[in-house]
């Protein structure tokens, strides 16, 4: 079964920071993987995604993530931390074909001025 | 393109009574999926349907909760009857194909509070 955890419920960094949101999975075949961002009150927006293509994935608002798959790991960086990405990102894994996406529990970042 | 729309945006019910949410995937997306978020939890799947065919329900509780999407466009989740641990945000996405994944749009949800 596929399956992903989240280190780390909450991580808190100081603006201008180095963020570092780190993701496992489990799974029996190469995976697809995505980190998602849930801003209050609203749905999920998709961050990027690995699709079996270029291990170094870049996202969207300078978010990035690397798919190393002799530590099965997934984990989303930024270089420098912004008070708007203050939020709730997701990880999530889906094998290939026709499998939905099973999310882990989240990570709640905060940004401190 | 317009995104994925969902109604209510928050309901509040008494234990025992019935409640059902609305979703209007994207235009054109085939798949749509129901999932149900606690709070401080991920996102976990209800169900998942393919045009206006059930997909994946294995971890919908069938004795009160029940889906459908007659015409393969919009669908409509209903709970009947409500439990207080069904206190949740209900999250309605969609997805041009089933695989490879490129990844859901995901409306704003609906918050139900039972009390």
């Amino acid at each position: 079964a596929q399956s992903v955890t989240q280190l780390g419920s909450h991580v808190s960094v100081s603006e201008g920071a180095l963020v570092l949101l780190r993701c496992n999975y489990s799974s029996s075949v190469p995976p697809y993987l995505f980190w998602y961002v849930q801003y209050p009150n609203q749905g999920l927006q998709l961050l990027l995604k690995y699709t079996s293509a270029a291990t170094l994935v870049k996202g969207i608002n300078g978010f990035e993530a690397e798919f190393k798959k002799s530590e099965t790991s997934f984990h989303l960086t930024k270089p420098s931390a912004h008070m708007s990405d203050a939020a709730e990102y997701f990880c999530a894994v889906s094998l290939s074909g026709n499998t939905p996406l099973v999310f882990g529990k989240g990570t709640r970042l905060s940004v401190i001025a | 393109e317009a995104g994925v729309a969902q109604s209510p945006r928050y309901k509040i019910i008494e234990k025992r009574q019935s409640v059902a949410f609305w979703c209007n995937p994207i235009s054109g997306h085939a798949t749509l999926y129901w999932y149900q978020q606690i709070l401080g939890q991920g996102p976990k799947l209800l169900i998942q349907f393919q045009n206006n065919g059930v997909v994946d329900d294995s971890q919908l509780p069938k004795d009160r909760f029940s889906a459908e999407r007659l015409k393969g466009v919009d669908s409509t989740l209903k709970i009947q009857p409500a439990k207080l641990e069904d206190s949740a945000v209900y999250l309605c996405a969609s997805s041009l194909t089933m695989g490879p994944p490129e990844g859901y749009t995901f409306g704003s949800g609906t918050r139900l509070t039972v009390v």
